[in-house]
């Protein structure tokens, strides 16, 4: 199957920061991303889609404003949560494929801990 | 409202042995049906993906089936390894999204 890398694998940061998290294909051309947020014995929920040269999509009940969502190329998509609260300490999985209806390649996923 | 619900919620299995999986979705329209593997800590490993016009597919030691009439599938682990730890997650695919179970988490102990 195709490649996804996350970059960074994990992060902790100070409460009010901004963190940036990247997701890149690395042998195929995406087309769309999705970005999921998946809490301790949960399953994954999805944030956002996002698909090239456009702005993103984001599910309800996800603040646009905060998380901030750029995929400027097909091979990478980013993720930025801004001010940064405890409470959106989670683990923060990308997914990559070529348009609605293909398959999705999963990243490894970043954890971020926000003191 | 599109749900996809797994039982059992958790398992433990000897090593060696056989575990079934099992998943009820009410997804509409149907695209296809899915299994992953996630270990801790990770993103999801594809393991199969079946159309409404499959019935079974296996991928080594990992053999899922699918009913689309009762809207069931299920996942069959063989002579289990302790590797096979880990959360299975179901996911029901319509047009643009998927629709994710909550999972099984599956511990093999020697």
């Amino acid at each position: 199957g195709a490649v996804v890398s996350q970059h960074p694998s994990w992060v902790i940061c100070k409460s009010g920061t901004s963190v940036k998290i990247e997701c890149r294909s690395l042998d195929f051309q995406a087309t769309t991303m999705f970005w999921y947020r998946q809490f301790p014995k949960q399953s994954l929920m999805l944030m956002a889609t996002s698909n090239e040269g456009s702005k993103a999509t984001y599910e309800q009940g996800v603040e646009k404003d905060k998380f901030l969502i750029n995929h400027a190329s097909l091979t990478l998509s980013t993720l930025t949560v801004t001010s940064a609260h405890p409470e959106d300490s989670s683990f923060y999985i990308c997914s990559a494929g070529q348009g609605a209806g293909h398959e999705q390649f999963f990243g490894p996923g970043t954890r971020l801990t926000v003191l | 409202k599109n749900q996809v619900e797994q039982s059992p919620q958790s398992l433990i299995i000897l090593e060696g042995k056989n575990c079934t999986l099992q998943c009820n979705y009410t997804v509409s329209p149907f695209s296809n049906l899915r299994w992953y593997k996630q270990d801790t800590g990770r993103g999801p490993v594809s393991l199969t993906i079946m159309t409404f016009s499959e019935n079974t597919k296996s991928n080594g030691r990992y053999t899922a089936t699918l009913d689309a009439d009762t809207k069931q599938s299920s996942l069959h682990i063989t002579a289990s390894q302790l590797s096979d730890s880990a959360s299975y997650i179901c996911v029901v695919s319509i047009t643009d999204k998927l629709i994710f179970g909550t999972g099984t988490r599956l511990q093999v102990f020697p």
